[in-house]
């Protein structure tokens, strides 16, 4: 498809466990973003990539969170040790990467933690 | 501490009213954008304003930047209830910088 595409679109995991949310961005955008969404909220930004490396890790919340893009396309975010405090929309996006352009949305992973 | 203020959090209203919503930030953004964000869905721009004072109109929405680029404001006139939805301004602080924060947002209810 044209969008971002994120999958699971939902996502049950016990505490403790570990999850990985899948990020398939726009064919050639260099730009991909990681935000968090907690119910009624706006989303609250976790890391940005420019390609392969992370450019802004700056809003992950603690070292349990990880996110890498190892081809500069699809991108992972993996949390281990869940905490039922991780339970929300992890929205990404993608964008061409030229100064102030745009995010494109995807639908996001709604994760709940129990 | 939110770096981008939303006023007000929540509002309904009946179809054909005006309304404005606001976004408010002690910073400097190099550029502003409104998003509108369904249920279930990633939000979508509306708009980017990138100059001190500029206004935009998208048919019954107008967005205006503040001259100091501090603030931004979304006016809705005529309301129906397609506008339901949460509204989102999100902006950059440094010049061509990739960080996008956003605000809270105003979950706007538009009733027929």
């Amino acid at each position: 498809g044209a969008g971002v595409s994120q999958t699971p679109s939902n996502k049950v995991t016990e505490k403790g466990k570990y999850v990985e949310l899948r990020c398939d961005p726009i064919s050639g955008h260099t730009a991909l973003y990681w935000y968090r969404q907690s119910l009624g909220q706006g989303p609250e930004f976790l890391i940005y990539f420019q390609g392969t490396g992370a450019a802004d890790d700056s809003g992950l919340p603690n070292d349990r969170f990880f996110a890498v893009r190892p081809e500069g396309s699809v991108s992972t975010l993996k949390i281990q040790r869940t905490e039922r405090g991780d339970s929300a929309v992890y929205l990404c996006a993608s964008s061409p990467g030229t100064g102030g352009s745009p995010l494109h949305f995807g639908n996001g992973t709604r994760l709940t933690v129990t | 501490t939110q770096l981008l203020e939303q006023s007000p959090q929540f509002l309904s209203i009946q179809e054909g009213e005006n309304l404005t919503v606001y976004c408010n930030s002690s910073s400097v953004f190099s550029s502003l954008q409104w998003y509108r964000q369904e249920p279930g869905e990633g939000p979508v721009l509306l708009v980017t304003v990138v100059t001190g004072g500029e206004v935009k109109k998208l048919k019954r929405l107008t967005f205006q930047f503040g001259d100091a680029r501090k603030d931004s404001s979304l006016h809705i006139t005529a309301a129906q209830p397609g506008d339901t939805g949460l509204y989102l301004c999100a902006g950059r602080v440094i010049q061509g910088a990739q960080k996008l924060v956003f605000g809270q947002g105003t979950r706007l209810t538009i009733n027929p």
